[in-house]
């Protein structure tokens, strides 16, 4: 069946930008919607954007001057980048995919980035 | 952009309770809306989407209800499985904004 794993920094530094990315395996990446979601420790979930395979994005304005989400299907993977990082952005990230045209419905495992230096 | 706001925050429920958790959305989303369940150091699990569709593999005591603004996710006979945090979050267009959350809790 289909999987999801983020993979990349557990640690970075402040001002720097944080990457990560979703490795799709056991499916195609070129037939649904895929998202980034992120959870800060012992809060709520908080939407970061998503991406079409043909490469259309949509953010979260709230985030929208610092992210970037990009595809490459040739390795089946998406990724998301996160300039000029502070604390406020440590969270567990979670790759996703959309289902129902919106609606999570596979989610990865999700990895914890720490900003601090 | 629309927000949504969950009630209650928390909730401390007995076994075999009926539980109702509260989603609204302050502009009308029609039905484009999805209940997670999160248990404690898990991943969210899609319960229901466009509101009132149960995910395959949900138990059917789970059920949800509504459109536009009120939204409502029930629990029919609360289990001891369903302590968790559970989340709204519309999908009718962009920013997907999530609910804040309700800890529900076995009394």
């Amino acid at each position: 069946q289909v999987q999801l794993q983020e993979s990349g920094p557990g640690l970075v530094k402040p001002s720097e930008t944080l990457s990560l990315t979703c490795t799709v395996s056991g499916g195609s990446i070129s037939s649904y919607e895929w998202s980034w979601i992120r959870q800060p420790p012992g809060k709520g979930l908080e939407w970061i954007g998503y991406l079409h395979y043909s490469g259309n994005t949509n953010y979260n304005p709230s985030l929208k001057s610092q992210v970037t989400i990009s595809v490459d299907t040739s390795k089946n993977q998406f990724s998301l980048k996160l300039s000029s990082v502070t604390a406020a952005d440590t969270a567990v990230y979670y790759c996703a995919r959309e289902w129902g045209g919106g609606a999570n419905d596979l989610w990865g495992q999700g990895t914890l980035v720490t900003v601090s230096s | 952009d629309i927000q949504m706001t969950q009630s209650p925050s928390s909730l401390s429920a007995s076994v075999g309770d009926r539980v109702t958790i509260t989603c609204r959305a302050s502009q009308g989303i029609s039905n484009f809306l999805a209940w997670y369940q999160q248990k404690p150091g898990k991943v969210p699990q899609l319960l229901i989407y466009g509101a009132s569709t149960l995910q395959s593999g949900v138990p059917s005591r789970f059920s949800g209800s509504g459109s536009q603004t009120d939204f409502t996710l029930t629990i029919s006979s609360l289990q001891p499985e369903d302590v968790a945090t559970y989340y709204c979050q519309k999908y009718n267009s962009a920013p997907y904004t999530f609910g804040q959350g309700t800890k529900l809790e076995i009394k």
